[in-house]
């Protein structure tokens, strides 16, 4: 089946730093993946829509300077949390569309939690 | 825009016992899906059951099937023979053709031995 991979799987950082997550598909091809945030014990929230070798759409509200996305490739989008702060520790969903397989539906990654301190 | 509305924060069944979570959207768009989907503690998500819009016949996935009413945008999941492993936050969503996913705000349920 279908293999949505992040990395890491958590991290701490401290405030005022940058970190990247990964989102990788493993045995397929993704041109578009999403972004989602997650409070403990609400919704997701769409962040962005990724696609490979475009700009990324964001949502309404969503900082793009804040939270950059670089889809480089088929199998790889990043999300960079630059200048961390408290408010910004959330759990971080990936998605994955397959290319080839145009198709309904997403393969979710395992989730990305990111601790600012 | 899309809207989705889950109205049960939470629910418990006895194991073995059925039970149905609600789901209520609103859309203009003619061609979507509907899906249910189950985050256990892991926080993974997992695709339980999909229903396309277009089709009448209600969606069956073993244990888990809905009733799809179109007329009244509603989109209840019922399971059926509840086990432990059922427990989970379950996130009903909404979605065009291929594009991105509109959530509930879930419903934590809680199968009870």
């Amino acid at each position: 089946g279908a293999v949505v991979s992040q990395h890491p799987s958590w991290v701490i950082c401290k405030s005022g730093t940058s970190v990247k997550i990964e989102c990788r598909s493993l045995d397929f091809q993704a041109t578009t993946m999403f972004w989602y945030r997650q409070f403990p014990k609400q919704s997701l929230m769409l962040m962005a829509t990724s696609n490979e070798g475009s700009k990324a759409t964001y949502e309404q509200g969503v900082e793009k300077d804040k939270f950059l996305i670089n889809h480089a490739s088929l199998t790889l989008s990043t999300l960079t949390v630059t200048s961390a702060h408290p408010e910004d520790s959330s759990f971080y969903i990936c998605s994955a569309r397959d290319w080839v397989v145009w198709s309904y539906e997403q393969y979710f990654g395992p989730g990305t939690r990111l601790t600012v301190t | 825009a899309q809207t989705v509305t889950q109205s049960q924060p939470e629910m418990s069944v006895q194991e073995a016992e059925t039970v149905t979570l609600s789901c209520t959207y609103d859309t203009s768009e003619s061609n979507y899906y509907l899906f249910w989907y189950k985050q256990p503690p892991s926080r993974q998500m997992i695709l339980v059951i999909r229903q396309e819009a277009y089709k009448q016949q209600n969606a069956t996935e073993n244990r888990f099937s809905v009733n799809f009413q179109k007329a009244a945008k509603s989109f209840s999941l019922k399971i059926s023979d509840s086990q432990l492993g059922d427990t989970a936050m379950y996130f009903c969503a909404s979605g065009k053709y291929g594009n991105k996913l509109v959530f509930g705000a879930g419903t934590i349920l809680r199968v009870k031995s």
